[in-house]
């Protein structure tokens, strides 16, 4: 099945700076990628998404990568705020599989 | 914007009992969820349900676990026999589309306890 590592577990910055979550993934029939952020207490709140037909997408702050080739996905905030302090996750699904397998999760602690 | 709404927020159980965690999904979606999360640990997928049957199954739900739609807008997760490893936030999750393709809306857990 499909197995997704996610690095680093935490992530420190000071406000304004960027943040990169980098995950990998091991099923080349993946194809659909979202990546979600935990607040304490509540449920993943979907944030970004790509599909394996694209190799970026933006949208204001956040943007994420995909390399296939590699099978690797990134996260990228930029201009970071203390509310994006949270767990992200990274996710990995197949077309038919109907399930996301998720990454361990990504501590990020913003600095004011 | 839509939610999925999940009931209780917590509970509290004594090992061996039953128990029984509900949600409702968003109205106009087809295919239904679970997820669990031990406490420091990843989201793992549970089940997936659509069109009144299980879709798939992970290897988490054993005979311990089953899931019902009773009527057109609940759906529920019964542990039949718990243990001390249930123990865990378990979100219910719906989306319009089971292909992957699409992203799910989560709710925000039930958090398990058993005692």
């Amino acid at each position: 099945g499909e197995n997704v590592e996610q690095h680093p577990s935490t992530l420190s910055v000071q406000e304004g700076d960027s943040a990169v979550i980098k995950c990998t993934y091991s099923d080349s029939a993946s194809n659909y990628f979202p990546w979600y952020k935990q607040e304490l207490g509540k449920g993943p709140q979907l944030i970004i998404d790509i599909r394996s037909n694209v190799g970026e997408k933006k949208d204001q702050r956040i943007a994420v990568t995909l390399n296939k080739t590699a099978k690797h996905f990134s996260l990228h905030i930029t201009e970071t705020q203390p509310e994006d302090s949270a767990v992200y996750f990274c996710a990995a699904s197949t077309g038919s599989a109907r399930q996301l397998t998720f990454g361990s999760g990504t501590q990020l602690t913003v600095l004011p | 914007e839509p939610e999925v709404t999940q009931t209780p927020s917590h509970q509290v159980t004594q090992m061996g009992q039953e128990v029984i965690l509900r949600c409702v999904p968003i109205s106009n979606h087809l295919y239904f969820y679970w997820y669990r999360q031990i406490l420091g640990q990843k989201v793992e997928f549970l089940v997936s349900f659509y069109n009144n049957e299980i879709s798939e199954k992970s290897e988490i739900f054993d005979d311990q676990f089953s899931v019902e739609r009773p009527d057109g807008s609940n759906f529920t997760l019964k542990i039949r026999s718990t243990k001390l490893e249930d123990s865990a936030m378990y979100f219910c999750a719906s989306s319009p589309q089971g292909t992957g393709l699409y992203g799910y809306t989560f709710g925000s857990g039930t958090r398990l306890t058993v005692v």
